[in-house]
């Protein structure tokens, strides 16, 4: 157990619906990722945020947007989904925006049919 | 941008014999730190080893240790005495995610089987 939650474990939707992924880091970790693992892309960085400010950017779509609230938990909300957003999407937290380990939550598995 | 590439898509072992998985990345950065992470069917991603580039010994984790070569860019792991319970995907990763350093590159993974 890494000590970073994700919640829900798995999503099923419909195409064009939105959808809420939660997460909340380890104790003490001030920087959560996330990243997106589907079949024909691989493991891809989304997107970073420190201490509730967003750090880097990566292939995130405009479609998908996140924030870190004051508890620094984190939310990833994906709207307009398409087929192609189905994925198991983990986040990820460190103490410290760089040059630290990242540790893993167990991913949420969303489906999109 | 920054790649990870790992040649090897799949291997298989026995159980008890020792195995190297190779990768090999490419990055501009002068003081960098790489990773190997282990995703057994679970899904789960569990750090298994990380090595600093500024170091020049090469990284230890019990069963697990490095080859790591900072001037030709490669970065292998080695199991020893691998059990049943290694069998898993094993991916390289590198920070530089793209849009800034902290985020990880990730290759494409290596499907390791340990046979009984």
């Amino acid at each position: 157990d890494s000590g970073v939650t994700q919640t829900p474990k798995h999503l099923i939707t419909a195409t064009g619906q939105r959808v809420t992924l939660r997460c909340s880091p380890r104790s003490g970790d001030l920087s959560v990722y996330w990243y997106q693992q589907s079949l024909d892309q691989g493991l891809q960085f989304l997107i970073q945020y420190y201490n509730g400010e967003e750090r880097a950017k990566g292939n995130i779509l405009e479609r998908f947007s996140a924030q870190q609230f004051p508890d620094l938990h984190s939310e990833l909300n994906l709207s307009s989904l398409e087929l192609g957003d189905s994925a198991l999407y983990f986040c990820a937290s460190s103490p410290r925006p760089n040059r630290d380990t990242q540790y893993f939550g167990p991913g949420t598995r969303l489906t999109v049919l | 941008a920054q790649t990870v590439t790992q040649s090897q898509p799949e291997m298989s072992v026995q159980e008890a014999e020792t195995v190297t998985l190779s990768c090999t990345y490419d990055t501009s950065e002068n003081n960098y730190y790489l990773f190997w992470y282990k995703q057994p069917p679970s899904r789960q991603m569990i750090l298994v080893i990380r090595q600093e580039a500024y170091k020049q010994q090469n990284a230890t984790e019990n069963r697990f240790s490095v080859n790591f070569q900072k001037a030709a860019k490669s970065f292998s792991l080695k199991i020893s005495d691998s059990q049943l319970g290694d069998t898993a995907m094993y991916f390289c990763a590198s920070p530089g995610g793209g849009g800034g350093a902290d985020g990880l590159t990730f290759g494409k993974g290596t499907h390791l089987i340990i046979q009984p």
